[in-house]
């Protein structure tokens, strides 16, 4: 079965860094884009980063972008997320997920996230 | 970006009921439209897909539909297990932009 487990998460200092990772299982990993996707205590759903299957397309929200760094390793079914220049309003619950998606005239467009890990909390403070 | 406005933010309804939540979008997403469940603690869990697909797995007292700018996600007869909170989310305007809606929290009254 699909199996997604975060590491990584814990106290930082704001301005400091913290790399989470994402270990895949059951499931082709090679196959599948993959995302980030948040949630600060009490509050809604963020979306965060996501990489293409290869790790050649990647995109950022607006309010992590220049910070964060999304990447993959496929030989070890593993997705990371390198976060720098921690805030305060970075403090959440931080999922990754699968995404499943479809090809229009653009290319291979995200739609929807169908396995999701069950998170790992980064808390940014002083 | 575009905007998804869900309403009610919070419902109390009892075992049995026939309950609906609304997800509207700023502009139109054609049927790019997707519902997830949350319980307390938990990762979210795929509902439904492009406004009406039932992910496997997925009790058929949930559905959705709608298309352009409005949404709804219908639970037929409401189980103790259903309370939770319920988020929309669009696809239409990726890379990169995916929204969600705020949520709807779903209490027993």
């Amino acid at each position: 079965q699909v199996q997604l487990v975060e590491s990584g998460g814990g106290l930082v200092k704001p301005g400091g860094s913290l790399r989470l990772s994402c270990a895949a299982s059951g499931f082709t990993f090679s196959d599948y884009y993959m995302s980030w996707i948040r949630q600060a205590p009490g509050k809604g759903l963020e979306w965060v980063s996501y990489i293409s299957s290869s790790g050649s397309t990647i995109y950022y929200a607006d309010s992590v972008k220049g910070r964060f760094t999304i990447s993959r390793d496929n030989a070890k079914n593993s997705l990371y997320l390198q976060m720098n220049s921690l805030r305060a309003e970075d403090t959440a619950v931080y999922y990754c997920a699968r995404a499943m998606g479809y090809y229009d005239s653009s290319g291979y467009e995200i739609d929807y996230f169908d396995y999701w890990g069950q998170g790992t909390l980064v808390t940014v403070s002083s | 970006d575009i905007q998804m406005t869900q309403s009610p933010s919070s419902l109390s309804a009892s075992v049995g009921d026939r309950v609906t939540i609304t997800c509207r979008a700023s502009q139109s997403i054609s049927s790019y439209l997707n519902w997830y469940q949350q319980k307390p603690g938990k990762a979210p869990k795929l509902l439904i897909y492009a406004a009406s697909s039932l992910q496997s797995g997925v009790p058929s007292r949930f559905s959705g539909s709608g298309s352009g700018t409005d949404f709804t996600l219908t639970i037929s007869s409401l189980q103790p297990e259903d309370f939770a909170t319920y988020y929309c989310q669009q696809s239409y305007s990726t890379p990169p932009g995916i929204t969600f809606g705020q949520g709807t929290r779903l209490e027993i009254k």
